[in-house]
């Protein structure tokens, strides 16, 4: 199996702040990943697909990048509706999913 | 609007099954596969395996193999997850998750329903 080892596993930021959050996948995995965002008491929904393309809805501040075994998602001018866990999941090899980051303000 | 509505939590006893549901609206039932994920404070987020709707043909993770059964019923959008044989470890929440199949058979999941939430305890 694929394992993705995301980090940090939280992350305290202020308004306004750019924030990166890192993916790194045990091999290969071709751009093929996924990030999601799951606030409090939610579900998870769909930010960026293959490694960079934005979702329908997403905010434009929310930009994914990287390529063989190394992704990142990066926020730009955080809000506080950003306040959520992030997640991504690998869909080369099946499918497995990091351990998630969660984002807070400071 | 794409829709996935499942159904109410489950309390459920050590050695039993639980059947959860997920009513899909907003989009044509059959041309989208459905996925089911685990989620768990422990383990994160676990993939459980998808369900052709318009076959029916289903993928486990072989973690899953013998735990979970998906079932669809495409005359009311419908699909299913029965868990079986039940412990403590399957006390988590379980989403359905819409299905985008890239031409590669890679896949990931854009609609999520809001989660059934299966407690097992004696």
């Amino acid at each position: 199996d694929i394992q993705m080892t995301q980090s940090p596993a939280s992350l305290s930021a202020s308004l306004g702040e750019t924030v990166t959050i890192e993916c790194r996948a045990s091999e290969d995995i071709y751009s093929n990943l996924a990030w999601y965002q799951q606030k409090p008491g939610n579900s998870p929904q769909l930010l960026i697909y293959d490694a960079n393309s934005l979702a329908d809805g997403v905010p434009s501040r929310f930009s994914g990048s990287g390529s063989g075994t190394q992704y990142s998602l990066k926020i730009n001018s955080l809000q506080s509706e950003d306040v959520a866990s992030y997640f991504c999941q690998q869909y080369n090899n099946y499918n497995t999913f990091g351990a998630g980051t969660k984002l807070e303000l400071k | 609007q794409v829709q996935l509505q499942q159904s109410g939590a489950e309390l459920a006893k050590p050695g039993s099954s639980v059947k959860i549901s997920c009513k899909a609206s907003g989009y044509t039932f059959t041309s989208y596969y459905i996925s089911w994920i685990k989620q768990t404070t422990g383990q994160g987020l676990e993939y459980i395996g998808y369900i052709n709707t318009g076959s029916g043909g289903t993928n486990y993770n072989e973690k899953f193999k013998g735990k979970a059964t998906l079932t669809v019923d495409k005359s009311s959008s419908t699909a299913f997850m029965q868990l079986s044989s039940l412990t403590p470890d399957d006390s988590a929440v379980y989403y359905c998750a819409r299905v985008i199949l890239q031409p590669n058979l890679r896949y990931y999941f854009d609609y999520w329903g809001q989660g059934v939430m299966v407690t097992v305890s004696s």
